[in-house]
């Protein structure tokens, strides 16, 4: 168990570029949430996933953010035109739901984006 | 919907002294209730976590809770804090069902004094 990874850790892009971050869950975990974090601000829900399917998303996502798990394994989240408003530290955590009981949430170390 | 509220934003304490970390939640159903270290430019680790049974719950690195329903508290505690205590603590709160996401507070950084 290697735990929860992100990669970039951090990423500078121009206003309008687009970016991709990809999370690694841990390997039996079948659940993976993405939150985002600005500063002095406790994680804010973005999205979630049970496998490869997506089930909710937050009203913060807005249409420039798509999030995808393909193979209920590692997943990515985009963020088209980025706004400097992006900024911020994009978390992941993954659980594993088993009996109709969900574990921990076990975060990864996160992605810091600034948009300059 | 549910919320937490961490009036301190921030609480200097000398080492070797204890601290308290105050959390309040606000929720119409059952919830369970979680505290996470941050440590700076790194992600989340749990602390503890309360999900039934005791109301007192210890955690690692000395740090205990104790969750009160009747004032919607979990407050955190530790009774003798070190240099590599300071950080930023987070308190959250998340339902048995539906999409169980964390709903955090704004934070408490602590801030160890030599």
């Amino acid at each position: 168990d290697t735990g929860v990874s992100q990669d970039p850790r951090h990423k500078i892009t121009k206003r309008g570029q687009n970016v991709t971050f990809r999370c690694d869950p841990i390997s039996e975990h079948n659940r993976l949430y993405w939150y985002r974090q600005t500063l002095g601000q406790g994680p804010e829900f973005l999205t979630y996933f049970q496998n490869e399917a997506q089930l909710e998303k937050s009203r913060l996502l807005s249409d420039r953010f798509s999030a995808e798990r393909p193979k209920g394994s590692f997943s990515t989240l985009e963020i088209q035109r980025t706004e400097q408003g992006d900024s911020a530290m994009y978390l992941c955590a993954s659980s594993l739901r088993r009996d109709r009981v969900t574990d921990t949430q076990y975060f990864g170390p996160g992605t810091r984006l600034t948009v300059l | 919907a549910q919320s937490v509220t961490q009036l301190d934003s921030q609480v200097p304490v000398f080492e070797e002294a204890p601290v308290e970390l105050r959390c309040n939640y606000s929720s119409s159903v059952s919830v369970y209730l979680f505290w996470y270290v941050q440590y700076p430019n790194q992600g989340l680790q749990l602390l503890l976590k309360y999900l039934s049974g005791s109301t007192l719950v210890k955690g690692i690195n000395g740090f205990e809770a104790e969750f009160n329903k009747s004032q919607t508290s979990f407050h955190l505690r530790k009774p003798s804090v070190h240099i590599s205590d300071t950080a930023e603590y987070f308190c959250a709160v998340r339902t048995n069902f539906g999409n169980e996401k964390l709903t955090f507070g704004t934070g408490t950084r602590l801030t160890i004094i030599p």
